[in-house]
Protein backbone atom coordinates (compact mmCIF):
# COMPACT_ATOMS: atom_id res chain seq x y z
CA UNK A 1 0.00 0.00 0.00
CA UNK A 2 1.41 3.36 -0.63
CA UNK A 3 1.95 5.76 2.03
CA UNK A 4 3.03 8.84 0.52
CA UNK A 5 1.01 10.43 -2.56
CA UNK A 6 2.79 13.32 -4.74
CA UNK A 7 0.78 15.40 -6.30
CA UNK A 8 0.81 16.69 -9.38
CA UNK A 9 1.90 13.51 -10.92
CA UNK A 10 3.44 15.57 -13.79
CA UNK A 11 4.64 18.83 -14.48
CA UNK A 12 6.63 20.76 -17.02
CA UNK A 13 8.46 24.16 -16.18
CA UNK A 14 11.02 26.12 -17.90
CA UNK A 15 14.58 26.31 -17.46
CA UNK A 16 14.86 29.33 -14.22
CA UNK A 17 11.44 28.68 -12.37
CA UNK A 18 10.24 27.17 -9.30
CA UNK A 19 8.94 23.58 -9.37
CA UNK A 20 7.12 22.59 -6.29
CA UNK A 21 5.61 19.14 -5.68
CA UNK A 22 3.45 17.97 -2.93
CA UNK A 23 3.08 14.60 -0.47
CA UNK A 24 0.48 13.38 1.33
CA UNK A 25 0.47 10.77 3.34
CA UNK A 26 -1.75 8.56 5.69
CA UNK A 27 -0.05 7.68 9.36
CA UNK A 28 2.33 9.21 11.81
CA UNK A 29 5.84 9.32 10.22
CA UNK A 30 9.23 9.50 12.39
CA UNK A 31 10.48 11.01 9.15
CA UNK A 32 9.81 11.80 5.57
CA UNK A 33 12.48 11.60 3.11
CA UNK A 34 12.48 12.81 -0.93
CA UNK A 35 14.46 10.92 -3.86
CA UNK A 36 15.09 11.64 -7.58
CA UNK A 37 15.12 9.30 -9.82
CA UNK A 38 16.39 9.92 -13.70
CA UNK A 39 14.70 8.08 -16.38
CA UNK A 40 15.27 4.36 -16.34
CA UNK A 41 18.05 4.31 -13.19
CA UNK A 42 18.27 3.94 -9.26
CA UNK A 43 16.65 6.34 -6.88
CA UNK A 44 18.92 9.06 -4.94
CA UNK A 45 18.30 10.51 -1.30
CA UNK A 46 17.62 14.10 -1.79
CA UNK A 47 16.63 15.19 1.60
CA UNK A 48 15.62 13.64 4.79
CA UNK A 49 13.29 15.94 7.54
CA UNK A 50 12.96 14.41 10.70
CA UNK A 51 8.97 14.97 11.99
CA UNK A 52 9.88 17.79 14.73
CA UNK A 53 11.32 19.87 11.78
CA UNK A 54 9.29 22.08 9.70
CA UNK A 55 11.70 23.16 6.84
CA UNK A 56 14.89 22.09 5.45
CA UNK A 57 17.23 23.22 3.17
CA UNK A 58 19.43 21.75 0.74
CA UNK A 59 21.14 23.75 -1.67
CA UNK A 60 17.93 24.50 -4.10
CA UNK A 61 16.14 22.32 -2.38
CA UNK A 62 13.73 23.07 0.12
CA UNK A 63 11.57 21.09 2.13
CA UNK A 64 8.53 21.45 4.21
CA UNK A 65 6.58 19.29 6.72
CA UNK A 66 3.46 19.86 8.23
CA UNK A 67 2.51 16.76 10.42
CA UNK A 68 -1.03 18.60 11.52
CA UNK A 69 -2.06 18.32 7.87
CA UNK A 70 -0.09 15.06 7.14
CA UNK A 71 1.75 17.01 4.10
CA UNK A 72 5.15 17.36 2.61
CA UNK A 73 6.21 20.04 -0.18
CA UNK A 74 9.22 20.31 -2.25
CA UNK A 75 10.58 23.16 -4.08
CA UNK A 76 13.33 23.29 -6.50
CA UNK A 77 14.31 27.17 -7.64
CA UNK A 78 16.04 27.98 -10.57
CA UNK A 79 15.11 24.51 -11.98
CA UNK A 80 17.59 23.54 -14.61
CA UNK A 81 17.45 20.93 -17.45
CA UNK A 82 19.55 18.25 -15.08
CA UNK A 83 16.31 18.35 -12.73
CA UNK A 84 14.04 16.71 -15.05
CA UNK A 85 13.31 13.44 -13.34
CA UNK A 86 10.87 12.05 -11.09
CA UNK A 87 10.67 12.74 -7.54
CA UNK A 88 9.21 10.66 -4.87
CA UNK A 89 8.35 10.96 -1.41
CA UNK A 90 8.98 7.93 1.31
CA UNK A 91 7.67 7.42 4.78
CA UNK A 92 9.39 5.42 7.02
CA UNK A 93 8.40 2.67 8.84
CA UNK A 94 9.35 0.00 10.81
CA UNK A 95 13.14 -1.63 10.40
CA UNK A 96 13.67 1.15 8.09
CA UNK A 97 11.05 0.24 5.43
CA UNK A 98 10.37 3.02 2.82
CA UNK A 99 6.57 3.66 1.61
CA UNK A 100 6.61 5.70 -1.70
CA UNK A 101 4.10 7.57 -3.35
CA UNK A 102 3.46 7.17 -7.29
CA UNK A 103 5.56 10.51 -8.11
CA UNK A 104 6.25 13.19 -9.83
CA UNK A 105 7.76 13.32 -13.02
CA UNK A 106 9.03 16.61 -13.52
CA UNK A 107 10.25 18.22 -17.34
CA UNK A 108 12.71 20.88 -17.43
CA UNK A 109 12.41 22.67 -20.08
CA UNK A 110 15.26 25.05 -21.42
CA UNK B 1 32.11 6.06 -3.20
CA UNK B 2 29.05 4.15 -1.80
CA UNK B 3 28.18 1.42 -3.95
CA UNK B 4 24.80 -0.81 -5.10
CA UNK B 5 25.41 -3.16 -7.57
CA UNK B 6 22.78 -5.22 -9.50
CA UNK B 7 23.88 -8.20 -11.79
CA UNK B 8 22.31 -7.04 -14.92
CA UNK B 9 20.48 -3.94 -16.31
CA UNK B 10 18.56 -5.56 -18.76
CA UNK B 11 17.26 -8.99 -18.77
CA UNK B 12 14.73 -11.17 -21.00
CA UNK B 13 13.46 -14.08 -19.46
CA UNK B 14 10.33 -16.62 -20.87
CA UNK B 15 7.54 -17.87 -18.52
CA UNK B 16 8.20 -20.46 -16.42
CA UNK B 17 11.81 -20.41 -15.80
CA UNK B 18 13.57 -19.56 -12.54
CA UNK B 19 15.18 -15.90 -12.88
CA UNK B 20 18.25 -14.71 -10.41
CA UNK B 21 18.76 -11.24 -9.52
CA UNK B 22 21.61 -10.39 -7.78
CA UNK B 23 22.40 -7.48 -5.11
CA UNK B 24 25.92 -6.33 -3.60
CA UNK B 25 26.70 -3.50 -1.59
CA UNK B 26 29.82 -2.45 0.01
CA UNK B 27 28.60 -0.19 2.83
CA UNK B 28 28.76 -2.54 5.30
CA UNK B 29 24.94 -2.54 5.51
CA UNK B 30 22.38 -4.75 7.94
CA UNK B 31 19.40 -4.15 6.10
CA UNK B 32 18.83 -4.62 1.98
CA UNK B 33 15.64 -4.43 -0.09
CA UNK B 34 13.88 -5.47 -2.98
CA UNK B 35 11.44 -3.05 -4.86
CA UNK B 36 9.21 -3.48 -8.13
CA UNK B 37 8.28 -0.41 -9.95
CA UNK B 38 5.36 -0.18 -11.84
CA UNK B 39 4.18 3.12 -14.09
CA UNK B 40 1.72 4.87 -11.77
CA UNK B 41 2.20 2.48 -8.81
CA UNK B 42 5.83 4.04 -7.94
CA UNK B 43 8.03 1.60 -5.58
CA UNK B 44 6.57 -1.64 -3.89
CA UNK B 45 8.82 -3.48 -1.54
CA UNK B 46 8.97 -6.89 -2.38
CA UNK B 47 10.76 -8.70 0.38
CA UNK B 48 13.74 -6.94 2.50
CA UNK B 49 16.41 -8.15 5.40
CA UNK B 50 17.70 -7.42 8.26
CA UNK B 51 20.90 -9.57 9.14
CA UNK B 52 22.41 -12.72 7.01
CA UNK B 53 19.69 -15.31 7.16
CA UNK B 54 16.81 -13.23 8.08
CA UNK B 55 14.14 -12.15 5.72
CA UNK B 56 10.97 -10.73 5.92
CA UNK B 57 8.04 -10.12 3.50
CA UNK B 58 7.47 -7.29 2.39
CA UNK B 59 4.03 -5.69 0.40
CA UNK B 60 4.06 -7.71 -2.28
CA UNK B 61 6.13 -11.14 -1.62
CA UNK B 62 3.61 -13.50 -3.77
CA UNK B 63 5.82 -15.48 -6.66
CA UNK B 64 9.53 -14.20 -4.88
CA UNK B 65 11.57 -15.54 -2.86
CA UNK B 66 15.01 -13.78 -1.20
CA UNK B 67 18.17 -15.51 -0.16
CA UNK B 68 21.01 -13.08 2.42
CA UNK B 69 23.55 -15.83 2.31
CA UNK B 70 26.46 -13.22 3.04
CA UNK B 71 25.78 -9.70 4.74
CA UNK B 72 26.61 -8.12 1.67
CA UNK B 73 25.14 -10.08 -0.84
CA UNK B 74 20.65 -9.81 -1.26
CA UNK B 75 19.35 -12.17 -4.23
CA UNK B 76 15.56 -12.20 -5.26
CA UNK B 77 14.40 -15.27 -7.05
CA UNK B 78 11.46 -15.95 -9.14
CA UNK B 79 11.04 -19.58 -8.66
CA UNK B 80 8.77 -19.66 -12.01
CA UNK B 81 8.68 -16.42 -13.91
CA UNK B 82 5.35 -14.90 -15.37
CA UNK B 83 4.55 -12.33 -17.77
CA UNK B 84 2.97 -9.97 -14.93
CA UNK B 85 6.37 -10.55 -13.41
CA UNK B 86 7.61 -7.77 -15.94
CA UNK B 87 8.84 -4.96 -14.15
CA UNK B 88 11.45 -2.81 -12.69
CA UNK B 89 13.50 -4.66 -9.72
CA UNK B 90 15.28 -2.04 -7.30
CA UNK B 91 17.77 -3.18 -4.87
CA UNK B 92 18.62 -1.16 -1.88
CA UNK B 93 20.13 -1.11 1.19
CA UNK B 94 20.48 0.95 4.52
CA UNK B 95 22.12 0.85 8.12
CA UNK B 96 20.08 0.18 10.91
CA UNK B 97 16.88 2.18 11.53
CA UNK B 98 17.66 2.68 15.46
CA UNK B 99 20.33 5.42 13.81
CA UNK B 100 17.93 8.42 12.85
CA UNK B 101 19.26 8.24 9.59
CA UNK B 102 18.04 5.58 7.62
CA UNK B 103 18.96 7.08 3.60
CA UNK B 104 18.61 4.27 1.48
CA UNK B 105 20.90 3.63 -0.92
CA UNK B 106 19.52 2.35 -4.45
CA UNK B 107 21.18 0.42 -7.23
CA UNK B 108 20.70 0.98 -10.95
CA UNK B 109 17.67 -1.42 -11.58
CA UNK B 110 17.26 -4.33 -13.27
CA UNK B 111 14.63 -4.24 -16.36
CA UNK B 112 12.95 -7.46 -16.37
CA UNK B 113 11.25 -8.61 -19.44
CA UNK B 114 9.38 -11.92 -19.13
CA UNK B 115 7.83 -13.29 -22.83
Amino acid sequence: SQQGEEDPQALSIQEGENATMNCSYKTSINNLQWYRQNSGRGLVHLILIRSNEREKHSGRLRVTLDTSKKSSSLLITASRAADTASYFCATTGSWGKLQFGAGTQVVVTP
Amino acid sequence: DVKVTQSSRYLVKRTGEKVFLECVQDMDHENMFWYRQDPGLGLRLIYFSYDVKMKEKGDIPEGYSVSREKKERFSLILESASTNQTSMYLCASSSPPRSSYNEQFFGPGTRLTVL
